[in-house]
């Protein structure tokens, strides 16, 4: 069978507060970022993603802030919904490497109703 | 409507028993990926297909193979699958490299159960 994973970090949150998941990278020359949201049972779907050249861009209700000083990268999302528990990974690509984004370690959000 | 199909959703097959999982996508993206995920892991690049360009991740068991007929369909043969082959593999696409073009469309996987 499956080999047991690794817990994931949990953040638990109630429904309608905002609800704040960090990503730290490694990557100094990382330029692209991507959030993906996996609900269970299903594939990562994209969320939202930003470039380098920015730090902050806003979607319907999420919020993507980046620190390249400090190489950290949050996912804010307001008023959470019970529809928003999922486990959220961010992905980065590195300029001058593979054109494919490297997934994070992902962070379970559990919204309590 | 679903842009990138993956049949079956569940697949169970015998130890050492070789199995196919499909893909096929709508969206008319260069660029095909095959991910293995396990229980809460990132999803793990097993290889990719450029057009009919193919790119093997360097720590992807020769067990695992992948054939791409046409830019719609791509399939990933396991050709002896062990008890630590299970897990959920998803495959996904994208238009191409740069910017926007690495947004990756991911199908709902198929999970796999190895006996």
């Amino acid at each position: 069978g499956e080999s047991v994973g690794l817990h994931l970090p949990t953040l638990s949150v109630q429904e309608g507060d905002n609800s704040i998941i960090n990503c730290a990278y490694s990557n100094s020359a990382s330029d692209y970022f991507i959030w993906y949201k996996q609900e269970s049972g299903k594939g990562p779907q994209f969320i939202i993603d930003i470039r380098s050249n920015m730090d902050k861009r806003q979607g319907q209700r999420v919020t993507v802030l980046l620190n390249k000083t400090v190489k950290h990268l949050s996912l804010q999302i307001a008023a959470t919904q019970p529809g928003d528990s999922a486990v959220y990974f961010c992905a980065e690509r590195a300029s001058g490497g593979s054109y494919i984004p490297t997934f994070g370690r992902g962070t379970s959000l559990i919204v309590h109703p | 409507d679903a842009m990138v199909i993956q049949n079956p959703r569940y697949q169970v097959t015998q130890f050492g028993k070789p199995v196919t999982l499909s893909c096929s996508q709508t969206l008319n993206h260069n660029v095909m990926y095959w991910y293995q995920q396990k229980s809460s892991q990132a999803p793990k690049l097993l290889f990719h297909y450029y057009d009919k360009d193919f790119n093997n991740e360097a720590d992807t068991p020769d067990n695992f193979q992948s054939r791409r007929p046409n830019t719609s369909f791509c399939f990933l043969d396991i050709r002896s699958p062990g008890l630590g082959d299970a897990a959920m593999y998803l495959c996904a696409t994208s238009r191409g490299s740069g910017g926007a073009k690495n947004i990756q469309y991911f199908g709902a996987g198929t999970r796999l159960s190895v006996l």
